[in-house]
């Protein structure tokens, strides 16, 4: 089976420490999406991109995070600098988007605590 | 106002029980409803679209209600594993693609 590549799986850091977490999507999936999850506010979308172009990351804290997908069999998400209040879970997943269908594969996830 | 909200749950049933869930969105261009399914510490894995005119699945069916802005889902004869989190995700018209998960509800199914 296809899978959706996540690294780390688990992160501890401490606070103002970078953090880059690396996703490689499914070959042949044109959208890769970038979510959050936490106890309080669930799965949030925090960007995604279609064909490597960033279509939306409104959802994103602008000043610390960026996400990035330098090429087709790589996206990443960067926390700079990095606090107790992005602990939570990152999951990378894609899809192959076509009008009437959005199926996703989720990847296993990024857990990160940051202390 | 969240753009799609789910009863957190949890809800507490007996083997063989009917359940049903439901799920609001307020965004009246959405175009495409699915329903996940998420084990604890896992990923989402989808579970089945929900169609405008219903669908069925095995045990599971899934309903559109358009006028009102909701889905629900309908798992008939419980089982034990069906122990997890189901999340209802709503994608907008338009060919972004871009999907919005609801909070998810939980469901403990007891012996």
């Amino acid at each position: 089976d296809a899978r959706v590549t996540q690294t780390p799986r688990h992160k501890v850091t401490e606070m103002g420490q970078e953090v880059t977490m690396r996703c490689q999507p499914i070959l042949g999936h044109n959208t890769v999406f970038w979510y959050r999850q936490t106890m309080m506010q669930g799965l949030e979308l925090l960007a995604y991109f279609r064909n490597r172009a960033p279509l939306d990351d409104s959802g994103m804290p602008k000043d610390r995070f960026s996400a990035e997908m330098p090429d087709a069999t790589l996206a990443t998400l960067k926390i700079q600098p990095s606090e107790p209040r992005d602990s939570a879970v990152y999951f990378c997943a894609s899809g192959l988007v076509l009008p009437g269908a959005n199926v996703l594969t989720f990847g296993a996830g990024s857990r990160l605590t940051v202390l | 106002r969240k753009e799609v909200e789910q009863d957190p749950g949890p809800f507490n049933v007996p083997e063989g029980a009917t359940v049903a869930f439901n799920c609001t969105y307020s965004n009246s261009a959405s175009q495409s409803f699915f329903w996940y399914r998420q084990d604890c510490r896992k990923e989402p894995k989808l579970l089945m679209s929900v169609y405008s005119s219903g669908n069925e699945d095995g045990r599971f069916t899934a309903q559109l209600n358009r006028a009102s802005q909701y889905i629900s889902l309908l798992i008939r004869d419980s089982k034990l594993s069906d122990s997890a989190t189901y999340l209802c995700a709503v994608r907008y018209s338009g060919n972004t693609g871009k999907l919005i998960f609801g909070q998810g509800t939980t469901l403990q199914v007891k012996p």
